[in-house]
């Protein structure tokens, strides 16, 4: 079956810092999808991406969609306590019936204030 | 708006009883919805993907007839795991794709199912 590569799988920095995550596949995905997961809760959409080459941001968060559709990243700029969590990449193939999402198996960050 | 909730958030059963977990789209309709597992410090791996006013689609290794599914309106999809055991004992998320929208999931809160 399909599988995402996630790395790193935790990260410690310190308050103001920037991080970079990222996800590789061996499949080709029609959209790259960012969640953020926090104790006890669902996972909430950060940033979703559905053109190869494209780069998105959301505040302080960018994430890019890789060329060959096989990889994306995500960058946190000036992180803050309130970042901590863990962060899933996803892969949907989209289209059709075929609304599937293949999970990476998450970076958790944690921010040292 | 796109909010999904789920009932209950915690639950704590017996051994070979049955547990009733209920997703509900608050601000959309929802054709389709998914149900996930996660074991702690894992990822979500995807349960089934229930279809309105169809049966569900269960992916490989997951027992259809222990984790019933049902999609009655385009606002409700209940699961309901059949005589639990201990080894069901998980967080379970659902999420849901808007009719008509893109195939953007938004997902539940989750439900803490623990069984003695």
């Amino acid at each position: 079956g399909q599988q995402l590569n996630q790395s790193p799988q935790s990260m410690f920095i310190q308050e103001g810092e920037d991080v970079s995550m990222n996800c590789t596949s061996s499949s080709i995905f029609n959209t790259w999808l960012w969640y953020k997961q926090d104790p006890g809760e669902g996972p909430v959409l950060l940033i979703a991406l559905y053109k190869a080459g494209e780069l998105t941001s959301n505040g302080r968060l960018t994430a890019q969609f890789g060329i060959t559709r096989k990889d994306s990243f995500l960058n946190i700029s000036a992180s803050i306590p309130s970042d901590v969590g863990i962060y899933f990449c996803a892969g949907q193939m989209g289209g059709g019936s075929n609304y599937k999402l293949t999970f990476g198996k998450g970076t958790l960050l944690t921010v040292n204030p | 708006g796109a909010v999904v909730s789920q009932h209950p958030s915690r639950v704590i059963c017996k051994s070979g009883t049955s547990v009733k977990i209920e997703c509900r789209s608050l601000d959309f309709q929802a054709t389709t919805m998914f149900w996930y597992r996660q074991f702690p410090k894992q990822s979500l791996m995807l349960m089934a993907t229930s279809n309105e006013g169809s049966k569900a689609t269960y992916e490989q290794g997951v027992e259809k007839d222990k984790f019933l599914i049902n999609h009655a309106s385009l606002t409700l999809s209940t699961l309901t795991v059949t005589s639990a055991h201990p080894e069901d004992s998980s967080f379970y998320i659902c999420s849901a794709t808007q009719t008509g929208g893109t195939d953007t999931q938004y997902f539940g809160p989750g439900t803490r199912l623990t069984v003695l």
